[in-house]
């Protein structure tokens, strides 16, 4: 089965440039969520969908940054103006709605998307 | 406001020996607990979970603890491996929602 898979893998971009992030999910999973990974903050959680609906996006920088989910097997992240301080690994992630149980609670993350704002 | 601490962001252990990762957590609510282990360049992979009903789940080498008063879990690897090296995130989240808050992550360096 596929996984989570994103692109770019890898972007470098300059500064006040507009960053288009891309994630397909597990086919079958109802939430999509993208996570930035840094030093600092560790994996932090940007947004997160359920059903291609918004659920929680308070930890985004709205000034900058938007998500978007326009159907269930494709999700993107834009950055515009990027800056420096953007730099980063952005993970999406899904996972299927299931009880609480041990199986079903897992997220499943993609390779990520190597960003390198200058 | 980090609701998940890993408090040791490195840590190196002789192979063969235990490797104690730990994770601390501020909310009360979140029910549910999650290790994953992320290799250079790829994603994060999923390990092992404890639900809050329990304080201790097993899966072979790897054995999570929780301790809900002191609002602690930990990880243990037993014998630990060189292919063990890698950075180790712990994951919380609670009923009602889907967000999964991680911890800042913990490097393992297993020595051969």
């Amino acid at each position: 089965d596929a996984g989570v898979i994103q692109s770019p893998r890898h972007e470098v971009t300059e500064m006040g440039q507009e960053v288009t992030l891309r994630c397909k999910p597990i086919s079958g999973h109802d939430y999509l969520f993208w996570y930035r990974q840094t030093m600092m903050q560790g994996l932090e959680l940007l947004v997160y969908f359920n059903n291609k609906a918004v659920m929680d996006d308070s930890g985004m920088p709205k000034d900058r940054f938007s998500a978007k989910m326009p159907n269930a097997s494709f999700s993107t992240l834009k950055i515009q103006p990027s800056e420096p301080r953007d730099s980063a690994v952005y993970f999406c992630a899904s996972r299927s709605w299931h009880p609480r149980d041990n199986s079903g609670n897992t997220i499943y993350f993609g390779e990520g998307s190597w960003l390198t704002v200058v | 406001d980090q609701q998940v601490k890993q408090n040791s962001p490195s840590l190196s252990v002789q192979e063969g020996r235990i490797s104690i990762l730990n994770c601390d957590y501020t909310n009360s609510m979140f029910d549910y607990f999650l290790w994953y282990k992320k290799y250079p360049a790829e994603g994060p992979t999923f390990l092992i979970s404890i639900s809050s009903i329990k304080d201790k789940n097993e899966d072979g080498r790897f054995t999570v603890f929780l301790n809900k008063s002191a609002k602690h879990l930990s990880l243990h690897i037993v014998p630990s491996q060189p292919g063990d090296s890698a950075v180790y995130f712990c994951a919380a989240t609670f009923s009602g929602t889907y967000k999964y808050i991680f911890g800042t992550g913990t490097r393992l360096k297993v020595l051969a």
